[in-house]
This record gives structure tokens, sequence and C-alpha cells, in this order.
């Protein structure tokens, strides 16, 4: 089987830096990504593990450890459109998806 | 370039009556995805088609759930009859050979109410 845990919630201020973690257990193991979803609208990728290590794309950056089972993404300079949903997912064809991290940043 | 196009974005149906939803995903895309999502909830996979094959569909209940992609373009979701517990959003998404199945591109949903 497969699974994905994240934090359910997380709140900061704006201009600050927040991490979002996501353990994994799977059966096989296809990369960890991470998609954003504001409120109402569609699931948008963001970033993509493969390997271990830390990939940088612009304000966000994504962690993984294959070792450890675990990931993050990491957003930097936040700001009040951050605000929303972030999901960490995993598999081959089959996407499974963790239950989302809802992100509020305050002024 | 165009993304996903779903339609309809919202649907207010009685239940037992009949839904289909339809998606036309990314010009080139060959494979495409159904995604249920509740309410707090990630999506979960439904079905899964390279070109006009349906290579995943163990997430679909077939009892009432049906989807076909005749000419490995568009698709079609239909659920007959709707229940109460059908009440989501159905997303279609679609990926590209090269990005492979990590990078997904999703459509705006369809946001089904079963009353």
């Amino acid at each position: 089987g497969q699974s994905l845990e994240q934090p359910s919630e997380v709140t900061a201020v704006e201009g600050a830096i927040v991490q979002i973690n996501c353990t994994y257990q799977t059966s096989g193991f296809y990369g960890l990504s991470w998609y954003q979803q504001h409120d109402g609208g569609a699931p948008t990728f963001l970033s993509y593990n493969g390997l271990d290590g830390l990939e940088e794309t612009g304000r966000f950056s994504s962690f993984l450890s294959r070792s450890d089972s675990y990931g993050y993404l990491l957003l930097q300079e936040l700001q009040m459109k951050d605000s929303a949903s972030y999901f960490c997912a995993s598999g081959g064809g089959k996407l499974i998806f963790g239950q989302g991290t809802e992100l509020s940043v305050k002024p | 370039e165009a993304g996903v196009v779903q339609s309809p974005r919202y649907k207010i149906i009685e239940k037992k009556q009949p839904v289909a939803f339809w998606c036309n995903p990314i010009s080139g895309h060959n494979t495409l995805y159904w995604y249920r999502q509740n309410l707090g909830q990630g999506p979960e996979l439904l079905i899964r088609y390279e070109n006009e094959e349906a290579v995943d569909d163990s997430q679909l209940p077939k009892d009432r759930f049906s989807a076909e992609r005749l000419k490995g373009v568009d698709s079609t979701l239909k659920i007959q009859p709707a229940e109460l517990g059908d009440s989501a959003v159905y997303l279609c998404a679609s990926s590209s050979p090269e990005a492979s199945y990590n990078e997904q591109f999703f459509g705006p949903g369809t946001r089904l109410t079963v009353l």
C-alpha cells in the first residue's frame, strides 16, 4: 500500500519562511511531487524530487530523503497569495496524494 | 497553449439521476486521469487512460461509474445512478510522455452536488 502524511494546517506571517513536511510509506518509490491548490481552484504542479536532495524553484524549494521516507516543501518570503492547500504526492502511473496542508498567511 | 478543459463547472442533481462530465486534455497529452476530490481531502484517482486504453480503473466503482475515451483525446465520466455520497469535485488531469506521471496538469473540475 501507499500513504502520505502531512500536517493538516500551518499558519505563518507575510515575509516569513514555512516548511511543510511529508512522510510516506510506499510499496515502491516513484519520487515525491508537490501541488498547490487555491480554494475552488485546480491543483497546480510545483515540484518533483526523484532523488535525494534539494530542488529550488524561485521562492519554493523541495527536499527529499529516501532513507528517511521524508520530504518537505519550503516556502520563502511568504506572500498573501501563497495561502492555499499544499499536497505531497507519490506514485508511478497511480499518483497517491496526501490529505493536504492548509497554509494561512497572515499580514 | 490551452489548459485542460472541463464541463460543466457545476452540477446539481437529485439522487438516482444520471450525470456526465466531459474533459478535453492538453493537446499532445496521451495520458488522461479522472480524480474525485472530497472536501478537505486530496484527489483520489478513479481511472487512468493511456491513449484510448483504460490502464488503471481499480478505484472506479464500476456498478455505477463508467468512463470512455473513444478517440484517445477527450473523455467522458458518467455516474448512473448518482448517490448522495457522490457529491464531490471531479477533476480531470493530463500528462505528457516527456514529463512523466509526476507532473500532471489539472482542469478546474466539476463540482457535483447530489440532493
